[in-house]
């Protein structure tokens, strides 16, 4: 079975400073992972994914996440938070073949001037 | 390129009213097709997921059904309505055209009275 552990509900951050969004994972078998972030009343855009490749990945925006299999961990960062980083993240597990895709309860992310 | 499209964007139906919520998807063929509802200030749940014209997976018994007519439509519906069926609802696609990704269109906002 898979499931994914976003550790935080809220985070809030100052700009200019790093931003750390946890997620753990679990899954039988080499996992799929992704972040997706979300603006007030939109659709969820893909930000990075991992697929057994590099284990750290680089997506949009400045944002990376590295995967820890010894930690079973995909934690998102960024060096420096701007305004416009401020919405709700959602880290996502899947593998391929199985078609589903299961998502973290999401962590929304302040960002204060 | 691929896009996705979900209509209406928002809605405001009473209770006991019927539901059609459309999906479809350009540019790619014989999609995976997902349903996801959000509810407000929770993560997704996966409502219905289809893997071909007429296939249909349902995760969770509720008051909402889902219909395939077509390769890259997907519909959602309601005979009668119920307060607990508003939400924010979400299409996705994905497949072995996505790289094992899910893209999600911008949502429809349901809130019954």
């Amino acid at each position: 079975a898979q499931s994914v552990t976003q550790l935080d509900s809220h985070v809030s951050v100052s700009e200019g400073t790093p931003v750390l969004l946890r997620c753990n994972y679990s899954s039988s078998y080499s996992p799929s992972l992704f972040w997706y972030v979300q603006h007030p009343n939109k659709g969820l855009q893909l930000l990075l994914k991992y697929t057994s490749a590099a284990t750290l990945v680089k997506g949009i925006n400045g944002f990376e996440a590295e995967f820890k299999k010894s930690e079973t961990s995909f934690h998102l960062t960024k060096p420096s938070a701007h305004m416009s980083d401020a919405a709700e993240y959602f880290c996502v597990v899947s593998t391929l073949g199985t078609y589903k895709y299961i998502f973290g309860t999401g962590t929304r992310l302040k960002v204060l001037a | 390129s691929q896009t996705i499209h979900q209509w209406p964007a928002t809605l405001v139906q009473p209770v006991g009213s019927p539901l059609s919520l459309e999906c479809t998807v350009e540019g790619t063929s014989n999609p995976n097709l997902y349903w996801y509802r959000q509810a407000a200030g929770r993560g997704l749940q996966l409502l219905f997921y289809s893997v071909g014209i007429g296939q249909i997976s349902s995760e969770v018994p509720q008051n909402l059904s889902a219909s395939r007519p077509q390769d890259r439509q997907f519909i959602l519906s309601s005979k009668k309505l119920l307060l607990s069926d508003s939400g924010f609802y979400l299409c996705a696609w994905g497949g072995i055209f996505s790289g094992n990704t899910i893209y999600f269109g911008e949502g429809s906002w349901l809130t019954v009275v």
